[in-house]
């Protein structure tokens, strides 16, 4: 079992708070992503790090920002949180360098934005 | 168009049945194949990792690349309920600097 730890599993708030998905791999892996999964569509990329201090958007349009000052650390901020946020997040990892992406997930946030 | 295509189902087989979930795609830059699987309210886990064409196969499973077609497939050989579960599929390449892309998922149900 990949040790990729999310919190919190499920979060429920109010329209423009501010808030952080925590995402933490034991696994020393260089490589962090985030993903948003809707029901029944694709796992959308929205942020990417290919190690510390490197972080990039991913393919899905973002408001949401991250930060990588560990290795182990990869959180996700939304300053201001709308209903159009709501959604899966999902976290993963992986070791491999420029091939295959053998990729490693966390058990996801679930975030209903009332 | 969608890099990957995947019918999401969703797709319901008795216990003990074959099992056959499949995935196109576009992109000819694709090397490496995986296929997810997915419970309920849980992140995907990998299942079966292939590189360039051919088959391989891990216990019940079997996962097959025709990269001439753009065709995938995974196999589920005896089906059991346990194996309820979203498949997903997804693939990367030389291709945007290996950015993997997964398929919607396709919904199994293993029916005892």
């Amino acid at each position: 079992e990949a040790d990729i730890y999310q919190t919190p599993r499920y979060l429920v708030i109010g329209t423009g708070k501010k808030i952080t998905l925590e995402c933490s791999q034991t696994m020393g892996h260089d490589k962090m992503y985030w993903y948003q999964q809707d029901p029944g569509m694709e796992l959308h990329l929205i942020h990417y790090s290919y190690g510390v201090n490197s972080t990039e958007k991913g393919d899905l349009s973002s408001e949401s920002t991250v930060s990588r000052i560990r290795t182990e650390h990869f959180p996700l901020t939304l300053e201001s949180a709308r209903p159009s946020h709501t959604s899966q997040y999902l976290c993963a990892s992986t070791t491999r360098k420029g091939s295959g992406n053998e990729q490693f997930f966390g058990p996801g946030t679930r975030l209903t934005v009332l | 168009q969608k890099e990957v295509e995947q019918d999401p189902g969703p797709l319901s087989v008795p216990e003990g049945a074959i099992v056959s979930l499949n995935c196109t795609y576009s992109n000819s830059a694709f090397q490496y194949f995986m296929w997810y699987r997915q419970y309920s309210r849980k992140g995907p886990e990998l299942l079966m990792y292939t590189y360039s064409s051919g088959n391989k196969e891990d216990g019940r499973f079997t996962a097959q690349v025709d990269k001439s077609s753009k065709y995938i497939s995974l196999f589920i050989r005896d089906s059991q309920p346990s194996d309820s579960a979203t498949y997903l599929c997804a693939m990367s390449g030389n291709t945007g600097g290996f950015k993997t892309i997964f398929g919607a998922g396709t919904r199994l149900f293993v029916k005892a």
